[in-house]
């Protein structure tokens, strides 16, 4: 049974650097093909891809973003950890992760997400 | 960076009535194109994946199609479930971009 989990906190102040863990089961990352990509949606906007790290440990970005973005794993945890500098309020949004197997699906299974706001 | 444009951005339909979405993506990207639908408050729900295959458990009205820059996904008969948000995404190769999505509602 494939499941993923967000955490992280909740309220972040400007100009803080936010880290969010994705904790999922079912599956690992050291599987050829076995990848994980984080995806974030402000209030009432659309979903917006942010990062994904892959089985061999190689890590894509966000064109936009990719100067405030590390996207890490863990295979020993099953976690996948990023990381967001220089937080504004425009980064206010929920924060999801997901899996994609290389080449073949993407996004079959979600977290629940993690609403993140940024304000003082 | 390829960009993948939705339309319509929204619509309004019957009950029962064939709705189609389109994406277009600016360059090819073969068949790795995924639809997902995404109730208010939930999360987004994988549909469709390489163009036309439908996900497990996705009722049978919905379908995909297209290949290269242009994409479908059809409702052949809408039901009130249907009202949702419905996305496209890339997955040929990274940045995995999002189309901008289609707001769909049951008049």
């Amino acid at each position: 049974q494939v499941s993923l989990r967000e955490s992280g906190p909740a309220l972040v102040k400007p100009t803080q650097t936010l880290t969010l863990t994705c904790t999922f089961s079912g599956f690992s990352l050291s599987t050829s093909g076995m990848c994980v990509s984080w995806i974030r949606q402000p209030p009432g906007k659309a979903l917006e891809w942010l990062a994904l790290i892959d089985w061999e440990d190689d890590k894509y970005y966000n064109t936009s973003l990719k100067t405030r973005l590390t996207i890490s794993k863990d295979t020993s945890k099953d976690q996948v950890v990023l990381t967001m500098t220089n937080m504004g309020p425009e980064d206010t949004a929920t924060y999801y992760c997901a899996r994609v197997i290389a080449a073949a699906v993407v996004g079959d299974y979600w977290g629940q997400g993690a609403p993140v706001t940024v304000s003082s | 960076d390829i960009q993948m444009t939705q339309s319509p951005s929204s619509l309004s339909a019957s009950v029962g009535d064939r709705v189609t979405i389109t994406c277009r993506a600016s360059q090819g990207i073969s068949n790795y194109l995924a639809w997902f639908q995404q109730k208010p408050g939930k999360v987004p729900k994988l549909l469709i994946y390489a163009a036309s295959t439908v996900q497990s458990g996705v009722p049978p009205r919905f379908s995909g199609s297209g290949s290269g820059t242009d994409f479908t996904l059809t409702i052949s008969s809408l039901q009130p479930e249907d009202v949702a948000t419905y996305y496209c995404q890339k997955y040929d190769t990274a940045p995995l971009t999002f189309g901008g999505g289609t707001k769909v509602e049951v008049k």
